[in-house]
């Protein structure tokens, strides 16, 4: 069965660090793999997905993630950390594009001036 | 474009009631797809549809039905509801029957004493 571990529940950060959102994932073929971003003004969104090809994919709002298979993860980076950053992320992986997707627990991500 | 919009927004219901939420994607997206949020659950994916079509759904009991209109809008249906099923529940629309672009609607609150 298919399961998403997102080892970090909660992460402080200051503004302008660089930030990395750890994702594993569990799936025995290669994953479709997803982060979405939740904040209470802009709801839910997708950042990015990995489908295939480049195993380092850009985002929206300067984010990008890296597939490693070897260690099945999927996290999430930025370099440089906005305080309107600040919300809940969630890794989550599916078998394709529009299969049932799984969700992560979600880290919630906190930005200090 | 219009966003994808969810009516009603707030919702409250006692147990046993039925419940019916409605999602009226992006002009011209042909798939929408529903999600539950709860504090104990997270989030989990409910059911997508594909012009008309549902084409797959999580693991929820058969109280929880939707369907796609013509025009693409979609409704999902709760019966006899359970104290359980309070939630936020989130629609999705995409252009494709993918999730190469997926846009969030502000989602439904259902309260259920």
């Amino acid at each position: 069965a298919q399961s998403v571990t997102q080892p970090d529940i909660h992460i402080t950060v200051s503004e302008g660090a660089s930030l990395e959102l750890r994702c594993n994932y569990s799936y025995g073929a290669t994953p479709y793999l997803f982060w979405y971003v939740q904040s209470p003004g802009q709801g839910l969104q997708l950042l990015l997905k990995y489908f295939s090809g480049d195993t380092l994919v850009q985002g929206i709002k300067g984010f990008e993630a890296e597939f490693k298979r070897s260690q099945s993860s999927f996290n999430l980076r930025k370099p440089s950390v906005h305080w309107s950053d600040a919300a809940e992320y969630f890794c989550a992986v599916a078998k394709t594009s529009y299969d049932k997707v799984i969700f992560g627990p979600g880290t919630s991500l906190s930005v200090i001036p | 474009k219009a966003g994808v919009t969810q009516t009603p927004r707030y919702l409250i219901k006692t147990r046993g009631q039925q419940v019916t939420l409605s999602c009226s994607p992006i002009s011209g997206h042909r798939s929408v797809s529903w999600y539950q949020q709860t504090p104990g659950q997270g989030l989990q994916f409910l059911f997508e549809y594909f012009s008309e079509t549902q084409r797959n759904k999580g693991n929820f009991p058969g109280r929880f039905s939707g369907r796609q209109f013509s025009n693409s809008r979609s409704e999902m249906n709760v019966s006899t509801l359970e104290l359980g099923d309070s939630a936020l529940y989130l629609c999705a629309s995409s252009a494709t029957s993918g999730r190469e672009t997926q846009y969030f609607g502000p989602g439904t609150r259902l309260l259920v004493l």
